[in-house]
């Protein structure tokens, strides 16, 4: 079972659209779960993290942790074409090691004007 | 806004050879990681170093890899005797603490390409 799975996608929706990005875990110890953001040939870039169940939002960004079922989630409001990238979900220990983060394969958005 | 800087951003070297890669992470932050990513495939741990140390590291981190820190500032990722398959993206990511709470931040990268 991989540790961190994402649907590779694409997900396309139009612009102005919400997109919502879903990534499981299989450590049901994880105590840190993160999103990047990853454009093309670039390194990747924080969007948002999420320590406790349940909602966490900035600006158009909400992160969404459902610890029970091992689930989680990235709301995107208003999509804009510049949104347009590889989303990474990423989970941290301890069962992985408290340290390193381990990712998922990503899921790329594509928003279209 | 401080941020993690990488050199250089693309290296190319024969196989067999040494290549060293460089990161500054960023001033205040005290753990320090390096991650690569081969070409159409996910984000991979390699090792993260705290206090002058090893702290952790993953399984494809063997002796054909080091790191060091040799001053300051700066952190870098050797790679003794380059193969192809090493061939990939470096990044360097930096942190203030670890837990809750922490976050890794990443730099750009440093391309490298093994012919």
């Amino acid at each position: 079972q991989k540790e961190v799975e994402q649907n590779s996608g694409p997900l396309s929706v139009p612009e102005g659209a919400i997109a919502s990005l879903n990534c499981t875990y299989s450590d049901r110890v994880s105590q840190s779960f993160f999103w990047y953001r990853q454009y093309s040939g670039k390194s990747p870039e924080l969007i948002m993290s999420i320590y406790s169940n349940g909602d966490k939002e900035d600006g158009r960004f909400t992160a969404q942790l459902n610890k029970a079922s091992q689930y989680v989630s990235l709301l995107i409001r208003d999509s804009q074409p510049s949104d347009s990238a590889t989303y990474l979900c990423a989970v941290r220990g301890p069962g992985t090691g408290f340290q390193k983060l381990v990712f998922g394969t990503g899921t790329r958005l594509l928003v279209s004007p | 806004e401080p941020e993690v800087t990488q050199t250089p951003s693309h290296q190319v070297t024969q196989m067999g050879q040494e290549v060293i890669l460089r990161c500054v992470p960023i001033s205040n932050h005290l753990y320090f990681y390096w991650y690569r990513q081969i070409l159409g495939q996910k984000v991979e741990f390699l090792v993260s170093f705290y206090n002058n140390e090893i702290s952790e590291k993953s399984e494809i981190f063997d002796d054909q890899f080091s790191v060091e820190r040799p001053d300051g500032s700066n952190f870098t990722l050797k790679i003794r005797s380059t193969k192809l398959e090493d061939s990939a993206m470096y990044f360097c990511a930096s942190s203030e603490g670890i837990g809750s709470g922490y976050e890794q931040y990443f730099g750009p990268g440093t391309r490298l390409t093994v012919t």
